[in-house]
């Protein structure tokens, strides 16, 4: 069973500094990672969708990486401000065509940016 | 891209009531899927709506408690019958679209507290 994991559950940076965020899957079987921002009581926008055979994307202050032979993704978000407050989410969808191709979500990441 | 419209964002309802919840997207699509996050969780998918057929639930959701419609490929309603208190939670619908990579879009979700 496909597993995404989230690590840390929160993280809190001043206003200006780097902000690095880890998402990592147990099945190399991937077809393709997105990553999510969800404000509080809201629904989910997509910020970058990475397929298996990309290294990583880029979207203005966003860039993330994609590391099959690891299981891993990283969210990098160039100098924070406090309007990048939100809880950041990865899932994964894998190749299986048996699981219907379905997502699956990591736990997410609190990101509070102090000003 | 999808643009997804969800009503009601949010709702307090009594026990024992019933919600439906609407999602309309922009477009036609085929897939189209129904999400719970409950309070401080990540997201778990309640079924897929298929067009023209029954709902495929997932493991732990019955479709007498979540009963679907899916008239046409641009709309869906999701019920949650018989409320509890256990309930509460924000209902999210989703659809996957693109044409050279499949990339789910959600809408703004439905923020459900049943007293």
């Amino acid at each position: 069973k496909q597993e995404v994991t989230q690590i840390p559950a929160a993280l809190s940076v001043p206003e200006g500094e780097n902000l690095v965020l880890n998402c990592s899957f147990t099945d190399s079987a991937i077809y393709n990672l997105q990553w999510f921002r969800q404000d509080p009581g809201k629904g989910l926008t997509s910020l970058l969708l990475i397929q298996s055979s990309q290294r990583e994307q880029t979207s203005g202050r966003l860039n993330a990486s994609l590391d099959k032979s690891s299981g891993r993704s990283t969210l990098y978000i160039a100098a924070s401000q406090p309007g990048d407050s939100a809880t950041y989410l990865c899932a994964m969808r894998g190749r299986i065509k048996a699981a219907g191709n379905k997502l699956t979500f990591g736990g997410g990441t609190r990101v509070l940016v102090k000003p | 891209s999808a643009v997804i419209s969800q009503k009601p964002s949010r709702d307090i309802c009594q026990r024992g009531t019933s919600l439906t919840i609407q999602c309309q997207v922009d477009s036609q699509v085929t897939m189209m899927f129904w999400y719970r996050q409950q309070p401080g969780q990540s997201l778990t998918l309640i079924a897929t709506a298929n067009q023209g057929s029954e709902a495929t639930y997932e493991s732990g959701f019955v479709i007498d408690k979540f009963p679907i419609s899916r008239p046409n490929l641009t709309f869906s309603t999701l019920t949650v019958s018989n409320m509890s208190p256990e309930d509460s939670s924000i209902y999210l619908c989703s659809v996957d679209t693109g044409r050279r990579y499949t990339e789910a879009f959600f809408g703004q979700g439905t923020r459900l507290t049943v007293v």
